[in-house]
């Protein structure tokens, strides 16, 4: 089945650690994105890449990192910089197209312990 | 920058009844695109409908329907026939094309659907 798989599904970080988020998609699609969700605050863009080694800060990129080697594979990787890393992180991809809608991972739950 | 704006934190309706929630939003591009999007509480994103900024007619998706108005850069969502299943967190979405700025795609901060039986 093709589709975007994020992994793990909860995560816990101790403070002061670094962490990396996994995303995957069999889709083909060249345009990945990374979400942080708060409460209150809808979907905040951390990080977008809309082809291979090739990637643009969103709104909210301090404090996390990302890399875009292969097509299939957009990890983001929160560091120590983030002061508040504790939220729901979504990641989706999308085709270059236009018109065309962006599907969604199941999200990971970072909390810091 | 782009923004996207959902006035609206909470809505509630009763079941098979019509309920309408509010977006705007602000761009000094004439192409893009605008969606809504469904998140129920297992939290997966579902596509709603989509409108590109083009096409003057507005969508329609089963019971599902947008008011598009672009010189207002307006774009809200009405459901008719309400179901319970409708209950959710709904969000309004701008992308760019991918000749700007790579299609980056924003959301609003969401409006929450309650569906009284």
């Amino acid at each position: 089945d093709g589709g975007i798989t994020q992994s793990p599904k909860y995560l816990f970080r101790k403070e002061g650690q670094n962490v990396t988020l996994s995303c995957e998609q069999n889709l083909n699609h060249d345009a990945m994105y990374w979400y942080r969700q708060d409460p209150g605050q809808g979907l905040r863009l951390i990080y977008y890449s809309q082809i291979v080694n090739d990637f643009q800060k969103g709104d909210i990129a301090e404090g996390y990192s990302v890399s875009r080697e292969k097509k299939e594979s957009f990890p983001l990787t929160v560091t120590s910089a983030q002061k508040n890393p504790t939220a729901f992180y979504l990641c989706a991809s999308s085709i270059r197209d236009r018109g065309t809608e962006a599907f969604f991972g199941q999200g990971t739950r970072l909390t810091v312990v | 920058a782009q923004t996207v704006t959902q006035s609206q934190p909470e809505m509630s309706v009763q079941e098979a009844e019509t309920v309408t929630l509010s977006c705007t939003y602000d761009t000094s591009e004439s192409d893009y695109y605008l969606f809504w999007y469904k998140q129920p509480p297992s939290r997966q994103m579902i596509l709603v409908i989509r409108q590109e900024a083009y096409k003057q007619q507005n969508a329609t998706e089963n019971r599902f329907s947008v008011n598009f108005q672009k010189a207002a850069k307006s774009f809200s969502l009405k459901i008719s026939d309400s179901q319970l299943g409708d209950a959710a967190m709904y969000f309004c979405a701008y992308r760019n094309t991918f000749y700007n700025q790579g299609g980056k795609l924003i959301f609003g901060q969401g409006t929450e659907l309650s569906v009284k039986p």
